[in-house]
């Protein structure tokens, strides 16, 4: 499981609200990555960082930001959610000259 | 621009059945795919990737760079091979890009 945990495991927000997903790995894989899994969509990018305080843009990242301010830790803040974001969010990490990503255990997202 | 296109959404066979789970890619360069797999109450983990030519779980994957494709196969279908399969494409830039999904259903 490369050791990457997923806090919350599952949140209900209210439309407008800031939600921020945690991201954590203990093995010091320098690639992070946040996704979105929608039915009939798979699996979307939203934002990657290849470092500390450095992070950029995926496939679908409007309305969504992201910090990296340590290794371990890669945040994905929703800046006012929206019902559209309501989905399931993966973390993904890699390291360096991999191939593997390997997955956090998600987080349920549902947005009223 | 990369693109992998997973045309089924829902495969159902019986038990013991072969299976094919279809995937197409574009990409103007050399492909490395991939085929993660995500079974039921459990996190996404790689199944296996073209360039090693593994057979993992009875499961094989052949590139043809022909027809563009990556599908996925196994000879003899088992209940506990139901699960949502995801081709994936390696971007530069250690990224993947994501099919759609398939849900495997095997039926005993």
């Amino acid at each position: 499981d490369a050791g990457i945990t997923q806090s919350p495991r599952h949140k209900v927000t209210e439309t407008g609200t800031p939600v921020t997903l945690r991201c954590h790995q203990t093995e010091n894989h320098r690639y992070m990555y946040w996704y979105r899994q929608d039915p009939g969509h798979g699996l979307r990018l939203i934002h990657y960082s290849y470092g500390v305080k450095d992070t950029d843009k995926g496939e679908v990242s409007d309305g969504y930001s992201v910090s990296r301010s340590k290794t371990e830790d890669f945040l994905l803040t929703l800046e006012s959610a929206t019902s559209s974001q309501t989905s399931v969010y993966f973390c993904a990490t890699t390291g360096t000259g991999g191939y593997e990503q390997y997955f956090g255990p998600g987080t349920r997202l549902t947005v009223t | 621009a990369q693109r992998v296109t997973q045309p089924e959404k829902l495969l159902s066979v019986f038990k013991g059945a072969p299976v094919e789970l279809k995937c197409n890619y574009s990409y103007s360069g050399s492909p490395e795919l991939f085929w993660y797999v995500q079974y039921s109450r459990q996190r996404l983990q790689l199944l296996l990737r073209h360039i090693s030519r593994e057979s993992i779980k009875g499961f094989t994957a052949d590139l043809n760079k022909g027809e563009t494709s990556f599908h996925l196969k196994k000879p003899f279908a088992q209940e506990e091979d139901s699960a949502m399969y995801y081709c994936a494409l390696y971007n530069a830039g250690n990224m993947l890009t994501f099919g759609g999904g398939t849900r495997l259903m095997v039926k005993p």
